[in-house]
């Protein structure tokens, strides 16, 4: 049992070149979610889903886009990255109470 | 004003001591609580769910005040291991299974 599973863990990015996180589960769970974690900004929500084919927009999603094609997958998609987009991203997923999260992706944009 | 708002750290403390955590939040919908704790460059890992009539696992002891909109987690008889940040989540029933993150707290505990 893998959990959550992201991909990349480290990628360092050229300023407007695109990339695409992924997040795997394999718990089966219906609800996932991906933050970005400044410093001392705690984890802000960029987007999440509520099952498969479903996306909803968190406090963060500009400059972001995200795909539940497949329910143990959300794909979280950068399309022109900037700077400011330099930070470490969790997935997370949840059935409903406790959380799991990835072990993270650390992006930096340059 | 933020939906989920916890103290501000960083907390010093020496071991032994005994400290407290408050975070409030805004949405008197709001259903499911939860303490997460975060250590350096890691993933957050659950600590301890929050149920409406206290609940308490060893030396952490977690309360939820639906009336003044807040809960709390004390941690008695400090640990140097305790040393993390202490993430406050709340769940708004009303937005459809959106999580909403405290800033965070810092506990640093010192020998």
């Amino acid at each position: 049992n893998a959990g959550v599973t992201q991909t990349p863990k480290f990628r360092v990015l050229k300023t407007g070149q695109s990339m695409t996180l992924l997040c795997a589960q394999d718990m089966n769970h219906e609800y996932m979610y991906w933050y970005r974690q400044d410093p001392g900004m705690g984890l802000r929500l960029i987007h999440y889903s509520v099952g498969e084919g479903t996306t909803a927009k968190g406090e963060v999603p500009d400059g972001y886009n995200v795909s539940r094609l497949k329910k143990q997958n959300f794909l979280l998609g950068l399309e022109s990255a900037a700077p400011s987009q330099t930070s470490v991203y969790f997935c997370a997923s949840t059935p409903g109470n406790t959380i799991y999260f990835g072990e993270g992706s650390w992006l930096t944009v340059v | 004003r933020k939906e989920v708002e916890q103290d501000p750290g960083p907390f010093n403390v020496p071991e032994g001591a005994t400290v407290a955590f408050n975070c409030t939040y805004s949405n008197s919908a709001s259903q499911s609580f939860f303490w997460y704790r975060q250590d350096c460059r890691k993933e957050p890992k659950l600590l301890m769910s929050v149920y409406s009539s206290g609940n308490e696992d060893g030396r952490f002891t977690a309360q939820l005040n639906r009336a003044s909109q807040y809960i709390s987690l004390l941690i008695r008889d400090s640990k140097l291991s305790d040393s993390a940040t202490y993430l406050c989540v709340v769940n708004p029933l009303n937005q459809g299974g959106k999580l909403i993150f405290g800033q965070g707290t810092e506990l640093s505990v010192k020998p």
